[in-house]
């Protein structure tokens, strides 16, 4: 079945320090990749998404790469801020399986000053 | 526009007691799942409904849980009788229509079986 991997956590930068948090998968198709993000005492937002290889998703300064060839989805900042402390999830949906997603432990990232 | 919202936030019960979740989507989302957190393990699908439909119920852990959804409106997660391995977070997502969209996801209910 499908799976997702992405690296232990937890995380701790300095503020303005690069950020890479890694993720992997395993799909039998082909999947539409996500980064969900959980801010303390909030629920999970979308964070950026790729729906087929070699896409790019961005959203606040952040990035990641769909990497069919890797099966990878790598999530980095260049430049973090302490707001940007959460909980970040990477996700796949395979469409075939009615867009149901599947995540990965979840990296929890904390930034300090 | 609101958006996802789910009852109660936190819940503490007694092992053999009843539990009932509620989440009511995004107006107009056909889709609703069911999601489940677990001891800081990865979140787990549980069930999907199309409208009052249920399109995927693989994840469901046992028959102790069912969910409803009225309607097509709000969506309700019993578990009947609670046991400790049900303590978890559950959340509710929903979406618009078919093709990939956006799962807009509720803050979750916080379950402690004790």
């Amino acid at each position: 079945g499908d799976s997702v991997t992405q690296m232990e956590g937890p995380v701790t930068l300095s503020e303005e320090a690069f950020l890479t948090i890694n993720c992997t998968y395993t799909a039998t198709g082909y999947p539409s990749l996500f980064w969900y993000v959980q801010y303390p005492g909030e629920g999970l937002q979308l964070l950026l998404k790729a729906t087929k290889a070699d896409d790019k998703g961005s959203n606040k300064g952040f990035e990641a790469t769909y990497r069919k060839e890797t099966t990878s989805f790598h999530l980095e900042k260049g430049s973090v801020q302490v707001s940007d402390s959460a909980v970040y999830f990477c996700a796949l949906s395979d469409q075939g399986g009615g867009n149901k997603l599947t995540f990965g432990t979840g990296t929890q990232l904390k930034v300090e000053l | 526009e609101a958006g996802v919202t789910q009852f109660p936030s936190h819940s503490v019960i007694e092992k053999g007691q009843t539990v009932t979740l509620r989440c009511d989507p995004i107006s107009g989302h056909d889709n609703l799942y069911w999601y489940r957190r677990v001891m800081g393990k990865e979140i787990k699908f549980l069930l999907h409904f199309v409208k009052e439909s249920k399109q995927d119920e693989s994840g469901m852990p046992n028959n102790r849980f069912l969910a409803e959804r009225t309607g097509g409106t709000y969506s309700t997660l019993k578990v009947q009788p609670a046991e400790l391995e049900d303590s978890g977070v559950y959340f509710c997502a929903s979406s618009p229509g078919t093709g990939v969209h956006e799962q807009f996801f509720g803050p979750g209910t916080r379950l402690t079986v004790l």
